[in-house]
């Protein structure tokens, strides 16, 4: 069983629908989730982050945890067309190392 | 403020050879990461140091090692490169639990 497994997609949703990004991890020490989106070629970028169990939102993203299904999402509201991009689930073990996913592609249609 | 910079951007390398990649990490941060992307997975940790002491390495071979120096830049350092080494080489460093990381080296292994 990988660390943490995302699917790989292509997740495609119309221009202004919600996308829903899904990520689940192995290990239940884990303390610390990130969402990175990276761009064709370009290094990844911190989109958001959470600690604790429950719903964390910034702007048209919203981020949801739940430790005891080992389970982490994201939701896009209102999709643009540059949305689409690959996005990274991570998580943190010790000293803040990330084990990544492999990563969802996201197509957003206009 | 410039944040994490790596360089070079683009190298091309023989199998057998040698590499050094460079990184400056945002000012202030004093632990620096690396990782390796290879094409359609996601990053992979190699090793993380601070104070210059590597604190935590990933499942990578002797021939990846690494530095940092007293002003917190890093290197990371391949020997007897293989064609497998080809890959988005990513620095990250630190704050509050937060990972930046640099535009990334692409190696080529020819």
């Amino acid at each position: 069983q990988k660390e943490v497994e995302q699917n790989s997609g292509p997740l495609s949703v119309p221009e202004g629908a919600i996308a829903s990004l899904n990520c689940t991890y192995s290990d239940r020490g884990s303390q610390s989730f990130f969402w990175y989106r990276q761009y064709s070629g370009k290094s990844p970028e911190l989109i958001m982050f959470i600690y604790s169990n429950g719903d964390k939102e910034d702007g048209r993203f919203t981020a949801q945890l739940n430790k005891a299904s080992q389970y982490v999402s994201l939701l896009i509201r209102d999709s643009q067309p540059s949305d689409s991009a690959t996005y990274l689930c991570a998580v943190s073990l010790s000293f803040q190392k990330l084990v990544f996913g492999t990563g969802t592609r996201l197509l957003v249609s206009p | 403020d410039a944040g994490v910079t790596q360089s070079p951007t683009h190298l091309i390398k023989t199998r057998g050879q040698q590499v050094t990649l460079r990184c400056s990490p945002k000012s202030g941060h004093d632990t620096v990461s690396w990782y390796q992307q290879a094409l359609g997975q996601g990053p992979q940790f190699i090793f993380q140091y601070y104070e210059e002491e590597e604190r935590q390495r990933g499942n990578f071979p002797d021939r990846f090692s690494g530095h940092q120096f007293p002003n917190y830049s890093s290197e990371l350092n391949v020997n007897a490169l293989l064609l497998g080494d080809s890959a988005l080489y990513l620095c990250a460093s630190h704050e509050r639990g937060e990972a930046f990381f640099g535009q990334g080296t692409r190696l080529t292994v020819v």
